[in-house]
């Protein structure tokens, strides 16, 4: 079955510490996305990768790192720079990135920071 | 500058009837792709229908249909003959050419269906 795959569903971690989110998609598609979703609220883009080695940041990208080494992987690093990390992360992917593509989206991990 | 806006942060319905959900947006571009996605309580984002700026028909898929109009920039969600399933958050969004290809989503309408 194809699909994006986002692992942990839930993670804790103390203050201060970098966290790295998992993406991998078997689609073969070739736009990957990070968004994050706080309560009652819409998606916040974080970055874009529209191509293997390349990314974008996107409207909120302060605090967060990404990179894209291979076409099926787009791993999210949290770093300690970020001021409020508690949030529900959703990784997504397009088969390219023209105004036509749906995105297809992952489960989403769900980031807790004490 | 883009912008998408549902004003409705809460409907209900009851079962079997049909719901619109609004939508409307705002570009400068003329190629542009809206997009309405549901969110179940279980987090995941589900892809719903699809209308470009340049269809001239109205977008069905099954029970959704989008009512695009174009001049008043609006893209509303109908949604027929509503399942109890269909209880969820639903996300308008929006991509164009001078965004960057970025996608823009609106803050969302939560639906309840009613047994």
């Amino acid at each position: 079955d194809g699909g994006i795959t986002q692992s942990p569903k839930y993670l804790f971690r103390k203050e201060g510490q970098n966290v790295t989110l998992s993406c991998e998609q078997n689609l073969n598609h070739d736009a990957m996305y990070w968004y994050r979703q706080d309560p009652g609220q819409g998606l916040r883009l974080i970055y874009y990768s529209q191509i293997v080695n390349d990314f974008q940041k996107g409207d909120i990208a302060e605090g967060y790192s990404v990179s894209r080494e291979k076409k099926e992987s787009f791993p999210l690093t949290v770093t300690s720079a970020q001021k409020n990390p508690t949030a529900f992360y959703l990784c997504a992917s397009s088969i390219s990135s023209g105004v036509v593509y749906e995105q297809y989206f992952g489960p989403g991990t769900r980031l807790t920071v004490t | 500058a883009q912008k998408i806006t549902q004003t409705q942060p809460g409907m209900f319905v009851q079962e079997k009837e049909a719901v619109t959900l609004d939508c409307t947006y705002d570009t400068s571009d003329q190629s542009y792709g809206l997009f309405w996605y549901k969110q179940p309580s279980s987090g995941e984002m589900i892809f719903l229908i699809y209308q470009g700026s340049y269809d001239e028909q109205n977008a069905t898929e099954g029970r959704y249909s989008l009512n695009f109009q174009k001049a008043r920039k609006s893209a509303n969600l109908v949604i027929s003959a509503s399942q109890l399933g269909d209880s969820a958050m639903y996300f308008c969004a929006m991509r164009d050419d001078t965004g960057g290809f970025k996608t823009i989503f609106g803050a969302g309408t939560r639906l309840f269906v009613k047994a």
